[in-house]
């Protein structure tokens, strides 16, 4: 199974900042198939970023992902309120089990 | 746009039977497109992969709860169901279903129900 890190825990951070979310995995990512989730409070995940780098239908293009083999990064190139929330990346290359990271929550500075 | 409604008892005794359904609209089950998730998220914690049912009845489950749970599908109702025996208040979770892409994203979970929270209490 594969393992996913995410860091830092908690990212306090202000309104038009730049966010950068880490998410390492324990060993290699088949196809960099890295997906991010953002999760706001009583709501349900939503599907932001797959592929490591694609962005879902409806994503704003403020958000942007990175990464390969097993070190993989979402980046929100200026905060706006709405962004605010936590944030998963998970897995889903080759043979299930497929995993999630903790979680980094945004919140506002 | 595809929707998926979770339902079942919100409270369940412990070593009871964890039961849900998730009720799918917009898309047809047995178009044999997509798998079937269920996922759970504990109390301020992440998120869990339980495991999936394909159109056709063959499942996977993720490893770490193998031996306590099932799934099925009914087709004619455009529904799933999952099973979690002998549970205890460890599995007391909010229990998502979700979408997964075909081919070989069928990991990728792209639409996913509110959450059903499930409380496991006597």
């Amino acid at each position: 199974e594969i393992v996913l890190t995410q860091s830092p825990g908690t990212l306090s951070l202000s309104p038009g900042e730049r966010a950068t979310l880490s998410c390492r995995a324990s060993q290699s990512v088949s196809n960099n198939y890295v997906a991010w989730f953002q999760q706001k409070p009583g709501q349900a995940p939503r599907l932001l970023m797959y592929g490591a780098s694609s962005r879902a239908t409806g994503t704003p293009d403020r958000f942007s992902g990175s990464g390969s083999g097993t070190d993989f990064t979402l980046t929100i190139s200026r905060l706006e309120p709405e962004d605010f929330a936590v944030y998963y990346c998970q897995q889903y290359g080759g043979s299930p089990p497929w995993t999630f990271g903790q979680g980094t929550k945004v919140e506002i500075k | 746009q595809v929707q998926l409604q979770e339902s079942g008892p919100g409270l369940v005794q412990p070593s009871q039977t964890l039961s849900l359904t998730c009720t799918v609209s917009g898309d047809s089950i047995s178009s044999g497109t997509y798998y079937w998730n269920w996922i759970r998220q504990l109390p301020g914690k992440g998120l869990e992969w339980i495991g999936y049912i394909y159109y056709s009845g063959s499942t996977y489950y993720n490893p770490s709860f193998q031996s306590l749970v099932t799934m099925s599908v009914d087709t004619s109702k455009n529904q799933f169901s999952l099973k979690l025996r002998s549970v205890t208040a460890a599995d007391t979770a909010i229990y998502y279903c979700a979408r997964g892409q075909s081919g070989y994203s069928y990991g990728l979970f792209d639409f996913w129900g509110q959450g059903a929270l499930v409380t496991v209490s006597s």
